[in-house]
């Protein structure tokens, strides 16, 4: 089975300063995408950034990168120069392979950012 | 082009009353998955339709709660009996499952319940 923990219920950061949203996982499958989802207030839910179990490369969009630290099963969301509509939920999400029913997503249970001025 | 959507995009509706939550995935998406947020909370799975195969029912909490799908187009969420404890925001999300596991579902803006 598939599982997502995010241990940070809630996030304060200032306007035009970096944070970081924790992410760990685990899965028995080889093969895996990381996603992270934004929620704001609104309720869509937004695709930000994936990364996937075999990139070398850590993923980057924009001002999004995902920290992926395979060894100890981590897929941290960096948000740099953050701004006020960067305030919401954030949630990590992984997609297994089709074996064993992994392809269907798991989600985290989020963390609430606050963007302070 | 037009995304996925869901209507009503809020319901509310008194207990012991059945309702029937509507999900139009984006064309050409094979996979429709439901999940239910309740408030301040993660996405919990309901389930998934993939194609013409067997729904997977693995994540619905109760028989009240019933899905169809006919082909790869509308798929509608059935609660019957609905309980205070069914209120939550009811997410319908699509992909076109011939893309790989690195692929983001689409999501639609939900359906808001409220049982009163």
């Amino acid at each position: 089975a598939q599982k997502i923990t995010q241990t940070q219920p809630g996030m304060f950061v200032q306007e035009k300063e970096a944070v970081t949203l924790d992410c760990t996982y685990d899965t028995s499958d080889p093969s895996y995408g990381l996603f992270w989802y934004k929620q704001p207030s609104s309720g869509e839910m937004i695709f930000l950034i994936y990364q996937g179990s075999y990139d070398q490369q850590n993923a980057t969009e924009g001002r999004y990168s995902l920290n992926f630290q395979k060894a100890r099963k981590s897929a941290n969301l960096v948000i740099s120069a953050s701004q006020l509509g960067d305030s919401a939920m954030y949630f990590c999400a992984m997609r297994g392979s089709a074996s064993g029913g992994s392809y269907i997503p798991t989600f985290g249970r989020g963390t609430s950012l606050i963007v302070h001025p | 082009g037009a995304g996925v959507s869901q209507s009503p995009s809020n319901k509310v509706t008194e207990k012991g009353k059945d309702v029937e939550l509507r999900c139009d995935p984006i064309s050409g998406h094979t996979a429709l998955y439901w999940y239910r947020q309740r408030l301040g909370q993660g996405l919990e799975f309901l389930i998934y339709f993939q194609g013409n195969s067997a729904p997977d029912k693995s994540g619905l909490p109760s028989d009240r709660f019933s899905a169809e799908r006919t082909g790869e187009s509308v798929s509608t969420l059935t609660i019957q009996r609905t309980q205070q404890e069914d209120s939550a925001v009811y997410l319908c999300a699509s992909i076109n499952q011939g893309a790989s596991y690195n692929s983001p579902l689409h999501f639609g803006n939900g359906t808001r319940l409220t049982v009163t």
